[in-house]
């Protein structure tokens, strides 16, 4: 079984400060592991992905995750949010399919 | 296409109403998911395709949900007897053969009168 839980349903931070969104994965087998990102009334965009290369993965807009297998877990970080940044990211692992978190919602102050 | 495309991209039904959802993935994709995106909540799986064949229907919530992709291109997801609880925002995501990360369609947004 595999499954994954955002530990933060919401982040808020000024602009121009880093973000940290968290999340932590159980899989059975060696886990492909995604970050999307979804604004409002918009679809689902793929930010990074991760499959067992490196374990530092850049993604667009500035984003990059982190694969630690000894904590399970993959956050996703930016050094200096932009207001574009608000909005809705969720973390996936997969094997076949996809299993989404519940969600962080992002929140950039001016 | 350019994208994977869903229709309609709003669909109010009475309760009761049978709906079809559309989509149209990436030609040439093998693979294809629908999942189910309730309110303020992450998208939940539904069903998997590879080309024709239905290989997971696990998280169709009831004998109501059904769906297909009978020439392995476009797929259907058809709702019987519609309930407030099937509003929801329904998802489709298509990949090529082997690849990681799937292409997201916009969605279609259920509402049940």
């Amino acid at each position: 079984a595999q499954s994954v839980t955002q530990l933060d349903s919401h982040v808020s931070v000024s602009e121009g400060t880093p973000v940290l969104l968290r999340c932590n994965y159980s899989s059975s087998y060696s886990p492909s592991l995604f970050w999307y990102v979804q604004h409002p009334n918009k679809g689902l965009q793929l930010l990074l992905k991760y499959t067992s290369a490196a374990t530092l993965v850049k993604g667009i807009n500035g984003f990059e995750a982190e694969f630690k297998k000894s904590e399970t877990s993959f956050h996703l970080t930016k050094p200096s949010a932009h207001m574009s940044d608000a909005a809705e990211y969720f973390c996936v692992v997969s094997y076949y399919d996809m299993r989404f978190g519940a969600g962080t919602r992002l929140t950039v102050k001016p | 296409g350019a994208g994977v495309s869903q229709s309609p991209r709003y669909k109010v039904a009475k309760r009761g109403q049978d709906v079809a959802l559309r989509c149209d993935p990436i030609s040439g994709h093998v693979s294809l998911f629908w999942y189910q995106q309730a309110l303020g909540q992450g998208p939940e799986f539904l069903t998997y395709f590879q080309n024709e064949a239905q290989l997971d229907k696990s998280g169709l919530p009831s004998d109501r949900f059904f769906a297909e992709r009978p020439e392995g291109s476009v797929s259907t997801l058809k709702i019987q007897r519609t309930q407030q609880e099937d509003s929801a925002v329904y998802l489709c995501a298509s990949s090529p053969q082997g690849e990681y990360g799937y292409t997201f369609g916009s969605g279609t947004r259920l509402t049940v009168v």
